[in-house]
């Protein structure tokens, strides 16, 4: 079945440093990816995606872009802030016969210190 | 517009007992998602509702159960609670059932004891 693997956590880095952030994805055909963040104590919010092969998502200063030949979609941030502190997941979209689910990560928690 | 909403926000369980967790979806969004979330992974999917009816099911056992009203608030219970049912419980909705934007509530932390 379809599956999601990203960097285990956690990521820590210093405020303004560069920020990646690995996800390779096992699917059939090319589904739309997306990447959720949680900050503690919440449920998850979207953060970005893309829908198809080169389309690139950005939002807040992240992005990434949906690879298909690499099968990956890898989170970057330039400068992170203090406040980008959460974990991210990144998911899939399964489509089965009639219905549709998210297929996630396990989920990279970011550490960022003044 | 409110987002969807999910109540309660935590609840304690002993061993064996049952509970029911609510979700409200944004207005407008017909189709409602569960998904559960352990500590330290990656939500795991549950169920699909979509106009009243269930379009998926995960790989939980029957002791899951869920059901959609017509006003398209949804309900999840599960019985005889185990420890390991312990977890974040999150609701997601979407216009239709091929959710390709899904928005999630703030979830319900069930610990069971």
């Amino acid at each position: 079945g379809d599956s999601v693997t990203q960097m285990e956590g956690p990521v820590t880095l210093s405020e303004e440093a560069f920020l990646t952030i690995n996800c390779t994805y096992t699917a059939t055909g090319y589904p739309s990816l997306f990447w959720y963040v949680q900050y503690p104590g919440e449920g998850l919010q979207l953060l970005l995606k893309a829908t198809k092969a080169d389309d690139k998502g950005s939002n807040k200063g992240f992005e990434a872009t949906y690879r298909k030949e690499t099968t990956s979609f890898h989170l970057e941030k330039g400068s992170v802030q203090v406040s980008d502190s959460a974990v991210y997941f990144c998911a899939l979209i399964s489509m089965n016969s009639g219905y549709s689910t998210l297929t996630f990560g396990k989920g990279t928690m970011l550490l960022v210190s003044p | 517009d409110a987002g969807v909403t999910q109540s309660p926000t935590h609840l304690i369980k002993t061993r064996g007992q049952h509970v029911t967790l609510r979700c409200s979806p944004i207005s407008g969004h017909k189709s409602v998602s569960w998904y559960q979330q352990v500590l330290g992974q990656g939500p795991q999917f549950i169920f699909q509702y979509y106009e009243k009816e269930e379009r998926g099911r995960g790989n939980f056992p029957d002791r899951f159960s869920a059901r959609q009203f017509p006003n398209y608030s949804s309900e999840l219970n599960v019985n005889a609670l185990l420890l390991g049912d312990s977890a974040l419980y999150l609701c997601a909705s979407s216009r239709t059932e091929m959710n390709t934007e899904a928005f999630f509530g703030q979830g319900t932390r069930l610990t069971v004891v």
